[in-house]
């Protein structure tokens, strides 16, 4: 299996732009999860989902951030519209809740 | 605030030594565990301990857990310099089907040749 996989790899954005990350899951996980890293707040869940079902998004940080999953295998984390503040590394992580989380290798957002 | 709390913050030894680190958190879990994380890289599982497990053993990896204090250690025995990384404990809940887990801020582990 390749892992969970990630797109982009970087990102630089203006302000005031709409950004969309991309996550493929491992295949035959049915947990997948967001996660945004910077080094003032270390690592926070945004939101995850249970059989592309949204299950807890309270991490989510406000309305700009939006998350989907409209099947097993893809799903979105979108901000619109982008501020500076969004600049972190996003991750996304799928488990079969047996073990633990697999990362994919994140997304480096930076937006001017 | 994140659930679980590393220590120390950082770490330097020599290649060949061991290295310990301490993870403590606040609430009731399911279990907790550990993750290690290259610069510029994902997070990679390592170990997961459950709250009726004591102690865990993978490799050079040694995992206790003491629910009674709310605290876990991380034992690397033999570091090599690829063991350089930051190292996560993070802990599931008891709230049964809660999947999350919650990180603490990281130990930031350096092995010098």
């Amino acid at each position: 299996d390749a892992g969970v996989i990630q797109s982009p790899r970087h990102e630089v954005t203006e302000m005031g732009q709409e950004v969309t990350l991309r996550c493929k899951p491992i295949s035959g996980h049915d947990y997948l999860f967001w996660y945004r890293q910077t080094m003032m707040r270390g690592l926070e869940l945004l939101i995850y989902f249970n059989n592309n079902v949204p299950i807890d998004d309270s991490g989510m940080p406000e309305d700009r951030f939006s998350a989907k999953m409209p099947n097993a295998s893809f799903s979105t984390l979108k901000i619109q519209p982008s501020e500076p503040r969004d600049s972190a590394v996003y991750f996304c992580a799928s488990s079969d809740r047996l073990v633990g989380q697999y990362f994919g290798p994140g997304t480096r957002l930076t937006v001017t | 605030s994140q659930q679980g709390e590393e220590d120390p913050q950082a770490l330097s030894i020599q290649e060949g030594e061991n290295a310990t680190m301490n993870c403590s958190y606040k609430t009731s879990i399911n279990n907790l565990q550990w993750y290690r994380q290259n610069s510029g890289r994902g997070l990679v599982h390592l170990i997961l301990i459950r709250s009726n497990e004591r102690e865990k053993h993978s490799g050079r990896l040694r995992v206790t857990l003491d629910t009674s204090k709310k605290s876990s250690s991380l034992l690397i025995t033999a570091s090599r310099a690829a063991d350089t990384a930051s190292y996560f404990c993070a802990t599931r809940s008891l709230i049964q089907g809660a999947q999350k887990l919650v990180f603490g801020q990281g130990t930031r582990l350096t092995i010098n040749p």
